[in-house]
């Protein structure tokens, strides 16, 4: 297995400009995680799945970011419009339902620069 | 919801010398605390676990160690290398038992 695959790896763009990130997690996960890493504010977890469905999205910061997961091997995270202070590395994960204990793979990461 | 507080945020050790990273939990009902390790410009991974029903655990240089009455746990690096050197995260699970909560980590500088 390729692992959890993230792209693009790099994004720059200018502020009030739409940005989608993609995810595809590794086959047979049941979970799909996005984190948003920053110095500040260290790993933070913006949203979660489980068999596509969101299950908590209260670490999304404004309404200016979305998710979705349109089936168990591809998901997104949008930001419209995106501002300077989205500019971080955001990562999705994922593992595997069964238990509590699963290891959590992450993917390579998104560096999203916002001028 | 689940927080999870880490110290120090920086830590510079010598090499061969001992490194020790704390992290403090607030839900009582979480069981399992994995660490990550995040080298730069990579992603984090795995480099052990430890769930509630142990009180320690260890894996060749690296060990951690659960106080659940406390509410915290450490990990700790003996004979430390050079490339050791990386951001280590502790982490617990929500109030749900679905979701990891990170520290903000901790950068680990080895000296050689």
């Amino acid at each position: 297995d390729a692992g959890v695959i993230q792209s693009p790896r790099h994004e720059v763009t200018e502020m009030g400009q739409e940005v989608t990130l993609r995810c595809k997690p590794i086959s047979g996960h049941d979970y799909l995680f996005w984190y948003r890493q920053t110095m500040m504010r260290g790993l933070e977890l913006l949203i979660y799945f489980n068999n596509n469905v969101p299950i908590d999205d209260s670490g999304m910061p404004e309404d200016r970011f979305s998710a979705k997961m349109p089936n168990a091997s591809f998901s997104t995270l949008k930001i419209q419009p995106s501002e300077p202070r989205d500019s971080a590395v955001y990562f999705c994960a994922s593992r595997l339902a069964l238990g509590s204990y699963n290891e959590q793979f992450f993917g390579p990461g998104t560096r999203l620069t916002v001028l | 919801g689940e927080n999870v507080e880490q110290h120090p945020s920086t830590l510079s050790v010598q090499e061969g010398d001992s490194a020790v990273i704390k992290c403090t939990y607030s839900d009582s009902a979480s069981n399992y605390f994995p660490w990550y390790k995040q080298e730069l410009g990579k992603r984090p991974q795995l480099i052990i676990d430890i769930r509630s029903n142990v009180g320690e655990k260890k894996d060749q240089r690296i060990a951690v160690t659960l106080n659940k009455t406390a509410k915290h746990f450490s990990l700790h690096i003996t004979e430390t290398q050079p490339e050791d050197s990386a951001v280590y995260f502790c982490a617990a699970l929500n109030q749900a038992g679905t979701a990891l909560i990170f520290g903000k980590g901790t950068t680990l500088s080895v000296s050689s």
